[in-house]
């Protein structure tokens, strides 16, 4: 079945900095990869999602790579600011998984100012 | 666009007693809906897929009829916990999407706690 891991459950970065955060998955028929981003007592929020199509895919401050090669996901935060401080999800979809959202497991930013 | 709403944001119930979430999709009409219950520091775990009109698909585990789900409108799904115990207090949340797209749209999620 498909599974979603995080390679760190917590991740520090000085205000300022870039942040990048990891995400393996399993299935290679996943087909759409999603990062959320949860605060405290919050629904999630869609940052940003990338198709299985594509390798990169960037918005405002934030880029989503994929490497279906070795199924990994990662994304990428430039100058994280203390308002990007929450936990953040991958999460995927794909027709092996009947089209039902699966997340992972969740990293903790903490932004040092 | 593409807000979805839950009420109630918080409820508190005592054990043994049934409690009613709502979620409903503002501004868009939500095809399938889902839900899902988050225990703290862990991830969202999906409980249940809602299709409009049809009854719902339960994630193996998920006890349909503890959980009892209606989605009998294009933009109003209910998840009802029947008697509630202690250990069903969570963070439950929503969400919700068009017919044949993969984005979906999530609730500000609810807060029930069960004493």
């Amino acid at each position: 079945g498909e599974s979603v891991g995080l390679h760190l459950p917590t991740l520090s970065v000085q205000e300022g900095d870039n942040s990048i955060i990891n995400c393996a998955y399993s299935n290679s028929a996943s087909d759409y990869f999603i990062w959320y981003k949860q605060e405290s007592g919050k629904g999630p929020q869609f940052i940003i999602d990338i198709r299985s199509n594509m390798d990169k895919r960037q918005g405002q401050r934030v880029t989503v790579l994929l490497n279906k090669t070795v199924k990994h996901l990662s994304l990428q935060i430039a100058a994280t600011q203390p308002g990007d401080s929450a936990v953040y999800f991958c999460a995927l979809k794909g027709q092996a998984g009947g089209f039902k959202t699966i997340f992972g497991a969740g990293t903790r930013l903490f932004v040092k100012a | 666009g593409a807000v979805v709403s839950q009420h109630p944001s918080w409820v508190i119930c005592k054990s043994g007693t049934s409690v009613k979430i709502e979620c409903r999709s503002l501004d868009f009409q939500a095809t399938t809906m889902f839900w899902y219950r988050q225990f703290p520091k862990q991830s969202l775990m999906l409980m249940a897929t809602s299709n409009e009109g049809s009854k719902a698909t339960y994630e193996q585990g998920v006890e349909k009829d503890k959980f009892l789900i209606n989605h009998a409108s294009l933009t109003l799904s209910t998840l009802t916990v029947t008697s509630a115990h202690p250990e069903d207090s969570s963070f439950y949340i929503c969400s919700a999407s068009r017919r044949g797209l993969y984005e979906q749209y999530f609730g500000p999620g609810t807060r029930l706690t069960v004493t």
